[in-house]
């Protein structure tokens, strides 16, 4: 199974900061990497595939770079409503694997 | 507009069976892979597997093969997840998701969830 990393596993930011996040895959995985983002009780929304691509109505403060084994997820801008648990995935061979998740908190 | 509808929250005692379904619509139900994804409390999200509603083709993560049932009845849109046996550790949220392709495909639109608990 293809292992993946994310760093950190949990941060403090104030509106307006920009954060970024990253994840590594144990293999290369070219760019089949997915970004999600979860709110308690609630299931996961798809923000970034392939890597850079933006899902349809996705806030374009979102983006997402890398390819090979080395990908971050950017925040341009934080606001209100993006405090959550951010996950990578990759879906270049099944199982697909999940990073262990980066909870974004209010500073 | 996609949607994937999850059957209800279940309360069973461990030994006991159970099957949770995911009716999709918006879509050609057939033409997708639905994947099942575990997330037991506090914790992240495990990919368990996939099925292919068109010929009910499974695909099973090492870490679920032989503990759970994935299924699919393509004449009313729905995907299953069944347990012949409960377990304690079984208790978590169980999403399906719809997954474009098997491999080198995104998991794009996911159920809301189905919370499962299993206690004495």
């Amino acid at each position: 199974d293809i292992q993946m990393t994310q760093s950190p596993s949990s941060l403090s930011a104030s509106v307006g900061d920009r954060v970024t996040i990253t994840c590594r895959a144990s293999q290369s995985i070219s760019n089949y990497l997915s970004w999600y983002q979860q709110k308690p009780g609630i299931a996961p929304k798809l923000l970034i595939y392939a890597a850079s691509s933006l899902q349809s109505g996705v806030p374009s403060r979102f983006s997402g770079s890398g390819s090979g084994t080395d990908f971050t997820l950017t925040i341009s801008s934080l606001q209100p409503e993006d405090f959550a648990t951010f996950y990578c995935q990759q879906s270049y061979s099944i199982p697909l694997t999940f990073g262990g998740g980066t909870k974004v908190e209010i500073k | 507009e996609v949607q994937l509808v999850q059957s209800g929250a279940e309360v069973k005692k461990p030994g006991e069976s159970l099957k949770i379904s995911c009716e999709g619509s918006g879509y050609i139900f057939t033409s997708f892979w639905i994947a099942w994804v575990r997330q037991m409390p506090g914790r992240g999200l495990e990919w368990m597997g996939i099925i292919y509603p068109d010929d009910s083709d499974v695909r099973y993560s090492p870490s679920f093969q032989g503990q759970v049932t994935m299924s699919a009845d393509k004449s009313i849109n729905t995907a299953y997840l069944q347990w012949s046996s409960l377990k304690a550790s079984d208790t978590a949220m169980y999403y399906c998701a719809r997954q474009r392709g098997l491999e080198m495909a995104t998991v794009d639109y996911w159920g809301q969830g189905t919370l499962v608990t299993v206690s004495s």
